[in-house]
């Protein structure tokens, strides 16, 4: 069964300042999707990137990028000029490349706050 | 906002009882799935439908029922609900792609007493 594992229950950063999440995971597959989702107070689930397996271009969205490594099985989340509602929490998740469930597997989330 | 919708956003009721949560998926997509997040359990998923038929099974309990409806609609019915049901209860949908990516809704918060 595939793990997420996010080694960091709380991080802090300045506004404007640059901060990277980590998550590592554990899979015997080739193919699979990885994804960082936000979870602000309102406990709303938002999608921030998301990484195919097989693509080796790092995903960038903004001010949001990752830098994958598939052989360390590592998929870390930079958050540049931080925001103030950049501050939540966020999961990693993983999503098998394969026939069948496209269930999500989440890692425990780790806490971002934004300090002004 | 996502797309997806969940009734009620808030639900409180007695141990014993059973509980029906909806969800309707963004337009067009096909697959819906239910997560549950709690404090001790994190963010587990509990079922997958795809047009109308269950796709995959997490770690839901047998109390714990799920189906979609013609108009792919969602409902997840929770019976002889405990004490340790309380959580926050998401509902996603995908479309039918290969690299199809989950949308989730605002979840149902459920607090048993």
């Amino acid at each position: 069964a595939q793990t997420v594992t996010q080694s960091q229950p709380e991080m802090s950063v300045q506004e404007a300042e640059t901060v990277t999440l980590s998550c590592t995971y554990d899979t015997s597959e080739s193919d699979y999707y990885l994804f960082w989702y936000k979870q602000p107070p309102s406990r709303q689930m938002i999608l921030v990137i998301r990484q195919e397996a097989y693509k080796q271009q790092n995903a960038t969205e903004n001010r949001f990028s990752v830098n994958f490594q598939k052989a360390a099985k590592s998929f870390s989340l930079k958050i540049s000029d931080s925001q103030l509602g950049d501050a939540a929490m966020y999961f990693c998740a993983y999503r098998s490349g394969q026939g069948g469930s496209e269930k999500l597997v989440f890692g425990k989330g780790t806490k971002l706050t934004v300090n002004p | 906002d996502s797309g997806v919708t969940q009734t009620p956003k808030h639900l409180i009721t007695a141990t014993g009882q059973r509980v029906t949560l909806r969800c309707s998926p963004r337009s067009g997509d096909l697959s819906v799935y239910w997560y549950q997040q709690s404090l001790d359990q994190g963010l587990q998923f509990l079922i997958q439908y795809y047009n109308g038929e269950e796709r995959a099974k997490g770690n839901i309990l047998e109390r714990f029922s799920a189906q979609q409806f013609p108009d792919l609609h969602s409902e997840l019915n929770l019976s002889s609900l405990e004490l340790g049901d309380s959580a926050l209860y998401f509902c996603a949908s995908s479309d039918a792609g290969r690299v199809s990516t989950q949308y989730f809704g605002p979840g149902t918060r459920l607090t048993v007493l």
